[in-house]
């Protein structure tokens, strides 16, 4: 039990586009979920914290317009990437909350050109 | 500032040995901890989660928890190449519940 997927798993894009994330809890419900994001030989930087059917919380210095959350169901958080730039370019994960504990999907690596 | 601290590393031991990874917090109201790990280019993944003083055992793995002394280690029996990965010790902030994760231990298992 406890499986987070992400999709994609990697994307490339142009400079100036927008790039959307997908992060689903296959086997269980998630009120809560989490998006992080690593840059190499970096820990995790949390972004926001998701809530099922309200608005995200922002950590201190993450843009909310740049970064946009969705949260529509139980089991799906989107995290749109807006107007991207080469500096965005980083590993994104997101994580659900479960039992107590949190799980982390696979992470999408994201390229910007 | 809430904080938690792990030696960086790398850890280096030979297969076969024991393992010790360490971490500090810094807010003694903390109630939850979790060790993950993490093999390069790959997401995190929990081993365990301690709530309570003393040891917990899994397998290879044992968590213990020191709420007194704000010190949480994981042990590593046998140590494996295979468990050579990143080490992320995690605390549940009580406010938020958001997870306060720390730098991270490398950990290296030389054959």
């Amino acid at each position: 039990g406890a499986v987070v997927s992400q999709h994609p798993s990697w994307v490339i894009c142009k400079s100036g586009t927008s790039v959307k994330i997908e992060c689903r809890s296959l086997d269980f419900q998630a009120t809560t979920m989490f998006w992080y994001r690593q840059f190499p030989k970096q820990s995790l930087m949390l972004m926001a914290t998701s809530n099922e059917g309200s608005k995200a919380t922002y950590e201190q210095g993450v843009e909310k317009d740049k970064f946009l959350i969705n949260h529509a169901s139980l089991t799906l958080s989107t995290l749109t990437v807006t107007s991207a730039h080469p500096e965005d370019s980083s590993f994104y994960i997101c994580s659900a909350r479960w039992g107590g504990s949190q799980y982390f999907g696979p992470g999408t690596r994201l390229l910007v050109l | 500032q809430k904080e938690v601290e792990q030696n960086s590393g790398p850890l280096s031991v030979p297969e076969g040995a024991i393992a010790s990874l360490n971490c500090t917090y810094s807010d003694r109201g903390s109630q939850s901890f979790f060790w993950y790990r993490q093999y390069s280019g790959k997401s995190p993944e929990l081993i365990m989660f301690i709530y309570s003083n003393g040891d917990k055992e899994d397998g290879r793995f044992t968590a213990q928890l020191n709420k007194a002394s704000q010190y949480v280690s994981l042990l590593i029996r046998d140590s494996q190449p295979s468990d050579s990965a990143t080490y992320l010790c995690a605390v549940r902030d009580n406010q938020g519940g958001k997870l306060i994760f720390g730098q991270g231990t490398e950990l290296s298992v030389k054959p």
